[in-house]
């Protein structure tokens, strides 16, 4: 089977870091991905992991850990316009998604 | 823009009739990926393309679904006989072989 946890929602500071974390089980693994959506739109790609590791990407960072099966996402400087849902998806051609986490950003 | 487009953005029909939608991929891209998305959900995978051939359908994918991607560019997903549980955004993708998905803005289907 396939299943892709990440929480719901959360809810951060402008200026702050948040760590959104993703836990998967999934039948294959051949990558996984971090997209933002906002609401009505397209989901836009962040980052990709296939190696365990961290990667860097401007304020976002996205970790994997294949044998725990975990990832995450950081965002660090937190801006209003980051207000947003994140998926977390396992790309096992399709990607595999999960239900997204709506965060919002404060003042 | 050379992005991923859709068309229409948005359609509203009666129960019972069909519904085509339409999807252009970046052009350089060999594979096209349909998606279905319910609020307060990440996208569902339909069916997906290389070039023109149909390589996977989930099995969400009832029989009054069909896609084709005739000439390996340009995709249609058509609905017979809608149903309001069709009612949900339809997102497209694209990519060059394993990489990448590129996302369209969608076509929010409601069926009254």
């Amino acid at each position: 089977g396939q299943n892709i946890d990440q929480p719901t929602e959360m809810t951060a500071t402008e200026g702050a870091i948040v760590q959104i974390n993703c836990t998967y089980q999934t039948s294959g693994f051949n990558g996984l991905f971090w997209y933002q959506q906002h609401a009505g739109e397209a989901p836009t790609f962040l980052s990709y992991n296939v190696l365990d590791g961290l990667e860097e990407k401007g304020r976002f960072s996205s970790f994997l850990s294949r044998s725990k099966g975990y990832s995450y996402l950081l965002l660090k400087e937190l801006q209003m316009k980051d207000s947003a849902s994140y998926l977390c998806a396992v790309l096992n051609t399709p990607l595999v998604f999960g239900k997204g986490t709506r965060l919002s950003v404060i003042a | 823009d050379t992005g991923v487009s859709q068309d229409p953005r948005h359609k509203i029909t009666k129960r019972g009739q069909n519904v085509t939608f339409r999807c252009d991929p970046i052009s350089e891209h060999n594979r096209l990926y349909w998606y279905r998305q319910t609020l307060g959900q990440g996208p569902e995978f339909l069916t997906y393309f290389q070039n023109e051939a149909q390589l996977e359908k989930s099995r969400l994918l009832s029989d009054r679904f069909s896609a084709e991607r005739p000439k390996g560019s340009f995709s249609t997903l058509e609905i017979q006989r809608t149903e309001q549980g069709d009612s949900a955004m339809y997102l497209c993708a694209s990519s060059f072989g394993g990489d990448i998905q590129y996302f369209g803005a969608g076509t929010r289907l409601s069926v009254l």
